[in-house]
């Protein structure tokens, strides 16, 4: 049974550039998180998705943006790349009903390096 | 923004110890999980404790929620050089959609 995978593990980027990062939930998950995680603190809440829709947002500006497929895969895009994007993206997964509170599971992360 | 405190930020102790590391929150919570991080990884959920719920055991973990205090604490027992690691707390709030991390416990075992 497959975790929850993540793509590409490492990239660099030139700051103004774009940038998509790739999910797959683990299987029989169909609520997909992300976050990020700045060197040296705890993950930050970016966005949910369920059933291809953003269910909640967290206190990130536009330029990042994401979509659900009906796989259930994720991406997650960030528009204008700033050097404080510079961070390891999570993506986590859940099955329905996480109000819950069950178990999320957390992918190896997108080392992103903005230069 | 953080809502979860870990305390310490950073423990060294040598193999066998017992390891000791706690989270206080701010708001209600549905539950509470905690994370291993290894350098550069991602997180590997270790244990999920619910609000209704005073005390989780999961092999040498042992976790502890006092939601009248809210706080938690998560012990490791007989510790080993693999627990080396960082070590996170986090939150679901009530009605919330989201974990809600520390800024994380840096755990480092000595041989």
């Amino acid at each position: 049974d497959a975790g929850v995978t993540q793509s590409p593990t490492h990239l660099i980027k030139t700051r103004g550039q774009q940038v998509t990062l790739r999910c797959s939930p683990k299987s029989g998950h169909d609520t997909v998180s992300w976050y990020q995680q700045a060197l040296g603190q705890g993950p930050q809440f970016i966005f949910q998705y369920y059933e291809e829709e953003e269910r909640q947002r967290g206190n990130f500006p536009d330029r990042f943006s994401g979509h659900q497929f009906p796989n259930y895969s994720s991406e997650l895009n960030v528009n204008a790349l700033l050097l404080g994007d510079s961070a390891l993206y999570l993506c986590a997964s859940s099955p329905t009903g996480i109000d819950s509170g069950n178990t999320i599971y957390f992918g190896e992360g997108s080392w992103l390096t903005v230069v | 923004s953080q809502q979860g405190e870990e305390d310490p930020q950073a423990l060294s102790i040598q193999e066998g110890e017992n390891a000791t590391m706690n989270c206080s929150y701010k708001t209600s919570i549905n539950n509470l999980q905690w994370y291993r991080q290894n350098s550069g990884r991602g997180l590997v959920h270790l244990i999920l404790i619910r609000s209704n719920e005073r005390e989780k055991h999961s092999g040498r973990l042992r976790v502890t929620l006092d939601t009248s205090k809210k706080s938690s604490s998560l012990l490791i027992t007989a510790s080993r050089a693999a627990d080396t690691a960082s070590y996170f707390c986090a939150t679901w709030g009530t009605g919330a959609q989201k974990l809600v991390f520390g800024q994380g416990t840096r755990l480092t075992i000595n041989p």
